[in-house]
């Protein structure tokens, strides 16, 4: 069964400590792997899409990086705005574009 | 900045009443897609469509319906409502090649009292 699985649930950090956010999943034939963010009452917004094991994408201060049992969202010198709900997402083969989410990595980051 | 609208944004009704979830896109995307989040929970997919006249029903089993007569346009209605729907419903699209991401709207929290 198509799995993601998010760790950990919540994470507290100081403004500049940097860390990294898990997603472990299983998925039969993997079409690509997603990261949003999400603020309170508002819908996710897309930040990465990985495709393949081994590929990185970096925006600003966050870098995502894929292999074939998980994708790691490292956050480097975080700011207060970087707070926010940080949801993974994969997609299978099935020609639609469904996509499997994980619960979610709750982040503050406080000055 | 969101391409994808979606009314109400709150919505507070009673038990039995019959409502409707709007939601429009400016893209021009033929994939369209509703999901229900409740709180710390991950999306679940309740229905979907290829374009227009195509609707399916997703993972998450739901007493809604969806319609698609325009590319555009893509509402969910629940014909009576009950205090078990009460969650927020986020709508979202995306483009046509496989690996494309959804673009979400600020989604529908609803509430039935």
């Amino acid at each position: 069964e198509d799995q993601v699985t998010q760790s950990p649930e919540a994470l507290r950090l100081q403004e500049g400590e940097s860390s990294s956010l898990n997603c472990s999943y299983t998925v039969s034939g993997l079409r690509g792997l997603f990261w949003y963010r999400q603020d309170p009452g508002k819908g996710p917004e897309f930040l990465f899409t990985l495709y393949s094991a081994g590929e990185e994408k970096e925006k600003e201060r966050l870098k995502a990086t894929l292999t074939k049992k998980e994708s790691f969202l490292h956050i480097t010198a975080p700011k207060p705005e970087d707070s926010a709900t940080y949801l993974c997402a994969v997609q299978a083969g099935g020609g639609y574009n469904k996509l499997i989410f994980g619960a979610g990595t709750r982040l503050a980051v406080h000055p | 900045e969101a391409d994808i609208y979606q009314t109400p944004r709150y919505l507070v009704i009673g038990t039995g009443k019959k409502i409707t979830l709007e939601c429009s896109q400016t893209m021009g995307h033929d994939k369209m897609y509703w999901y229900q989040q409740d709180p710390g929970m991950e999306l679940h997919l309740i229905h979907y469509s290829y374009g227009v006249n195509s609707t399916e029903k997703g993972d998450l089993s739901s007493e809604s319906t969806v319609s698609r007569i325009r590319t555009e346009h893509f509402p969910l209605t629940l014909e009576s409502a009950r205090p078990s729907h009460t969650s927020q419903y986020l709508c979202a699209s995306s483009g046509g090649t496989e690996g494309s991401p959804l673009h979400f709207g600020n989604g529908t929290r609803l509430t039935v009292t």
